[in-house]
């Protein structure tokens, strides 16, 4: 059954601190792999997609790693701040497919 | 811009009665989507369009109708409330099918309670 993993499920963190979110996934054939911001209230917005062949993609202040081999996926967030409080969610996409399949996500709170 | 804009925000229902969620973006997309998304899970799909005059069934359609009016618009009906469908439905749309669908862009969400 095609599934994504994220872990934790919540994360309370200090403002200026980094943090990584973790995404297991057992999605196969494999086609790419998406993070997404989603704001308390607000609908989710892509931060990053990556494909089979790349294995490390940053925007800003996020940084998402892939391992393919292990079907591993890491979010990375360098110096935080109160704005980056949210929900992170994992997306992985099969192959020849419309269908996403989405992680339940990771809740975190940078506190001041 | 506006993106992918939902109507309504909010909506209370009785067991029972019928209501349409609507959803129009302005990207000149192809693919839309509607989702619901439920405490401590991932967002599902209900339903997916392709393009214009085409849709097929998600991972949780039962209850639901859709129609895609016009490449811009594709709304979600429910012809008979239930508990159950107590949810926030978000609309989507990308460019690209399948492997080469792009990325999503969500609407701001509509938050359904069914009495």
């Amino acid at each position: 059954k095609n599934q994504v993993e994220q872990s934790p499920q919540s994360l309370i963190i200090l403002e200026g601190k980094n943090c990584t979110l973790q995404c297991n996934y057992t999605v196969s054939p494999f086609s790419n792999l998406r993070w997404y911001k989603q704001d308390t209230g607000r609908g989710p917005v892509s931060l990053t997609i990556m494909t089979f062949s790349e294995n490390t993609k940053s925007n800003g202040r996020y940084t998402a790693t892939l391992d393919a081999d292990t079907k591993q996926s890491s979010l990375h967030i360098t110096a935080s701040q109160l704005s980056d409080s949210a929900s992170y969610i994992c997306v992985v996409s099969a192959d020849s497919s419309y269908k996403l399949i989405f992680g339940s996500g990771t809740r975190l709170l940078v506190r001041p | 811009n506006a993106g992918v804009t939902q109507t309504p925000k909010f909506q209370v229902l009785k067991t029972g009665q019928s209501m349409t969620l609507q959803c129009a973006q302005d990207m000149n997309h192809n693919s839309m989507y509607w989702y619901r998304q439920d405490p401590g899970m991932g967002l599902r799909l209900i339903y997916y369009s392709a393009s214009e005059g085409t849709t097929d069934k998600g991972e949780v359609p039962n209850g639901y109708n859709v129609s895609r009016l016009n490449k811009r618009e594709f709304s979600l009906r429910l012809e008979s409330a239930a508990p159950s469908q107590t949810s926030v439905y978000f609309c989507a749309s990308s460019e690209g099918q399948g492997r080469r669908t792009g990325e999503l862009f969500f609407g701001e969400g509509s938050r359904l309670t069914v009495l």
